[in-house]
């Protein structure tokens, strides 16, 4: 089975600080997904990368960067973490062409 | 208007029932269609493809509905194993990047 890993579950972080969330896939995948879940709002893709180093802005990317150096890890970065980006953030990934994707199991990040 | 949208719910039923639910989507030109189950705190999962001749995998059929541009999720016999939300999800073409994902329909299934 394809896994997807994120680094942490839960992470607690202050207003302004700089966030890495890391994501790693074992199937050499080409393509990786950041989301963020909000309750009523559903997912929302925040990045996309479809090989190394290239990576495409989503619906919500402002306030986010990532950065794909390997296949197999995409990093989502929070610049300067605000109290509006407490929220679960997922990442995916998925084969090239592919009709699903596979998830890892999320992090929770509350920002303070 | 969303581009995809579903009904909140809760549906509560009771264990047995047939339960639907019903999925709208605004692009007309959307490619492929998805329902995902996502149980309490964890990730989304594939629960199937949906295709234009519809299809079924054991107590689930999913439709679409082209013409009027909803797909549905029907479960048949429900256990209790099947409390869960269910997301709606649409790509507006295959392998694209830009999937839409409804929501979810949170079900209950009671004993």
């Amino acid at each position: 089975d394809v896994k997807v890993t994120q680094s942490s579950r839960y992470l607690v972080k202050r207003t302004g600080e700089k966030v890495f969330l890391e994501c790693v896939q074992d199937m050499d995948h080409e393509n990786m997904f950041w989301y963020r879940q909000d309750p009523g709002l559903g997912l929302r893709l925040i990045y996309f990368s479809y090989d190394v180093k290239m990576k495409e802005k989503g619906d919500i990317p402002e306030g986010y960067s990532v950065s794909r150096e390997k296949k197999e890890r995409f990093s989502l970065i929070l610049e300067s973490a605000s109290t509006n980006q407490t929220s679960m953030y997922l990442c995916a990934s998925s084969l090239l062409g592919a009709k699903g994707y596979t998830f890892g199991s999320g992090t929770r990040l509350t920002v303070v | 208007r969303k581009e995809v949208e579903q009904d909140p719910g809760p549906f509560n039923v009771p264990e047995g029932a047939t339960v639907a639910f019903n999925c709208t989507y605004s692009n007309s030109a959307s490619q492929s269609f998805f329902w995902y189950r996502q149980d309490c705190r964890k990730e989304p999962k594939l629960l199937m493809s949906v295709y234009s001749s519809g299809n079924e995998d054991g107590r689930f059929t999913a439709q679409l509905n082209r013409a009027s541009q909803y797909i549905s999720l029907l479960i048949r016999d429900s256990k209790l194993s099947d409390s869960a939300t269910y997301l709606c999800v649409v790509n507006p073409r295959t392998g694209g990047f830009k999937t839409i994902f409804g929501a979810g329909t949170r079900l209950f299934v009671k004993a």
